[in-house]
């Protein structure tokens, strides 16, 4: 099973400024098979990337995911308020599939 | 639009059996993958195992094979969740998601509450 460790685990920003997280695999992702959640309390799951780095449908520019192999980040380039929320990342390259632990981002 | 709806809450006692379900629209059901997740309180995001709903071949995490069942019914787009036992730690949010791997839509969440 592949083991995926998120860092950091709080996030605290200003809107405007760069956050930047990161999800580091215990062993090689195939095919970049990785995915990104945003969750805002009380609300499901959001696809924002899959592939790595192909954002889905609806989401702004300003998400973008990077990264191969067992390391992979997501971008948020301008963070709005809006952006608070838990972000989960997901390996679905080997079954079983795997979620991070998730990082919390809070935009102040 | 395509959507995924869920069964509403459940207040169970342990032992006690369940079945919770979750009804695809605005797609062909048969087409996608569906995919369960649990969330525990103030936790993060457990897969459970997915189903094709086009031949009901399943697969199960590790984590949770043996505990529950996954099955669909595609004559009405949907797919079910079931426990044949439940305990106190089966608590928690559960999700169903469209998809084999990347997921998109999510329902809306069956939350199941064991408790004697």
């Amino acid at each position: 099973e592949i083991v995926l460790t998120q860092s950091p685990g709080t996030l605290s920003l200003s809107p405007g400024e760069r956050a930047t997280l990161s999800c580091r695999a215990s062993q090689s992702v195939s095919s970049s098979y990785l995915a990104w959640y945003q969750q805002k309390p009380g609300q499901a799951p959001r696809l924002l990337i899959y592939g790595a780095s192909s954002r889905a449908t609806g989401i702004p520019d300003r998400f973008s995911g990077s990264g191969s192999g067992t390391d992979f980040t997501l971008t948020i380039s301008r963070p709005e308020p809006e952006d608070s929320a838990v972000y989960y990342c997901q390996q679905y390259g080997s079954s079983p599939v795997t979620f991070g632990g998730g990082t919390k981002v809070e935009i102040k | 639009e395509v959507q995924l709806v869920q069964s509403g809450a459940e207040v169970k006692k342990p032992g006690e059996s369940l079945r919770i379900s979750c009804k695809g629209s605005g797609y062909t059901f048969t087409n996608n993958w569906i995919s369960w997740v649990r969330q525990m309180p103030g936790k993060g995001l457990e897969w459970m195992g997915r189903i094709d709903p086009s031949d009901s071949n399943t697969d199960y995490s590790p984590s949770f094979q043996g505990h529950v069942s996954i099955s669909a019914d595609k004559s009405i787009s949907t797919a079910y969740l079931q426990w044949g036992s439940l305990k106190a730690s089966d608590t928690a949010l559960y999700y169903c998601a469209r998809g084999h791997g990347w997921t998109d839509p999510w329902g809306q969440g069956t939350l199941v509450t064991v408790s004697s």
